[in-house]
């Protein structure tokens, strides 16, 4: 069946160091990719999505993320943690080319000061 | 900025009770969508729909559940007769477009617990 794996369901990074959120998926077919963002009492909120053409991608908040069809991954980055990205985040992945989504467990960013 | 916006944000039910869950999408959007999140789980898809009509449902959406758009505002999510698996973080969703073209707009959540 396919699925969507996220590496780890809670990463802790201080601030300004390094933020990498690890996504794979499962297909040999390469579906489309999304990043969510979840604040705390808040919805699901659109990071960034690879559907086609360039595969590293740029979304809000200085996030980014290089979809590597080798690999089957999707891994979010962002260079320098700041205090207000911490959140949950989710990998999600459609297949049908619609909004009926394969979510990930979700990893929970925590930033340390 | 127009938002996705669900009632209750937290429902306790007994089991075997009733519950519908609210939604009013953003107002020019077509398509409409429940997900939800057992916790600690995969937030899972349920169910789309569009032009008052189920347009895909997933195996988790059995004869308990169903939808619908009474008012042309609203989306409701029922549940006829919960169970104690049925908690969850129920989400809606809406878009203009049904492919990825667009943006899908998720509110933010309802929690059912059932006791």
């Amino acid at each position: 069946a396919q699925s969507v794996t996220q590496l780890g369901s809670h990463v802790s990074v201080s601030e300004g160091a390094l933020v990498l959120l690890r996504c794979n998926y499962s297909s040999s077919v390469p579906p489309y990719l999304f990043w969510y963002v979840q604040y705390p009492n808040q919805g699901l909120q659109l990071l960034l999505k690879y559907t086609t053409g360039a595969t590293l991608v740029k979304g809000i908040n200085g996030f980014e993320a290089e979809f590597k069809k080798s690999e089957t991954s999707f891994h979010l980055t962002k260079p320098s943690a700041h205090m207000s990205d911490a959140a949950e985040y989710f990998c999600a992945v459609s297949y049908s080319g619609t909004y009926k989504y394969i979510f990930g467990t979700g990893t929970r960013l925590k930033v340390l000061a | 900025e127009p938002e996705v916006t669900q009632t209750p944000s937290h429902q306790v039910t007994q089991m075997g009770q009733e519950v519908i869950l609210r939604c009013v999408p953003i107002s020019n959007h077509l398509y409409f969508y429940w997900y939800r999140q057992i916790l600690g789980q995969k937030v899972e898809f349920l169910v789309s729909f569009y032009n008052n009509e189920i347009s895909e449902k997933s195996e988790i959406f059995d004869d308990q559940f169903s939808v619908e758009r009474p008012d042309g505002s609203n989306f409701t999510l029922k549940i006829r007769s919960t169970k104690l698996e049925d908690s969850a973080m129920y989400f809606c969703a809406s878009s203009y477009r049904d492919y990825l073209s667009g943006e899908l707009f998720f509110g933010e959540g309802s929690r059912l617990t059932v006791l």
